[in-house]
């Protein structure tokens, strides 16, 4: 059963506007999460983490959202530009270990 | 910066050949990890380890076993490879707490 979830396989966003990816999550249990980049034939590239002390943690042009009641986390591009266009991954891990768990992806493009 | 190099990036391979995919890390982490990723599933973890000579097994298991014998080096093997385990295959490390860091990936093709 799929403890963290990306519902959206694929968004297209505009060049210089917000690109919004969201992630949810089942298990309670999660305090640490992550997003991950992935472009073709590449591996996975750490983007931004949040712990769940927080709800909101900023990095340049993204931003990670996370509202632990909901269960939800969200990544902020903003602007987007044509280089985002990659695969992105939200991953979530509870404290007792350091096991991190996936979600399926989100495919942005950026069109120019 | 870390570096998790990954031995091969392409790999065609028979059902029922032993494959082995190496993986060396250069930044002392205890930690380390296997994952495939396939279209549509995401990432899953099959085997990860925190320590050497550790291992746990993580959401897909079968059909793989790992050897961590040095720290800095962590090796899957498939000892009979089947067409259903075609997959592009990752591999991380991480300190105790904190990020993964990713291999290039190792893309297999199993006919």
């Amino acid at each position: 059963d799929q403890q963290v979830k990306q519902n959206s396989p694929s968004l297209s966003v505009q060049e210089g506007r917000i690109s919004i990816l969201n992630c949810d999550y089942t298990n309670s249990m999660f305090d640490y999460f992550l997003w991950y980049k992935k472009y073709p034939a590449e591996g996975p590239t750490f983007l931004i983490s949040i712990s769940s002390i927080k709800d909101k943690n900023e990095d340049g042009r993204f931003t990670v959202f996370l509202n632990k009641s909901a269960k939800h986390l969200s990544l902020h591009i903003v602007p987007s530009q044509p280089g985002d266009s990659a695969v992105y991954f939200c991953a979530a891990s509870a404290n007792t270990g350091n096991q991190f768990y996936f979600g399926t992806g989100t495919s942005l493009t950026v069109i120019p | 910066d870390v570096k998790v190099t990954q031995s091969s990036r392409y790999l065609v391979k028979r059902t029922g050949e032993k494959v082995f995919l190496e993986c060396v890390q250069d930044m002392d982490h205890e930690n380390m990890f296997w994952y495939r990723q396939d279209p549509g599933l995401g990432l899953r973890l099959i085997y990860f380890s925190y320590d050497v000579k550790m291992k746990e097994k993580g959401d897909i298991p079968e059909g793989y076993s790992v050897s961590r014998e040095k720290k800095e080096r962590f090796s899957l093997i498939l000892e009979s490879a089947s067409t259903n385990q075609t997959s592009m295959y990752l591999c991380a490390s991480s300190l105790v707490v904190g990020e993964l860091f990713f291999g290039e990936g190792s893309r297999l093709t199993v006919l």
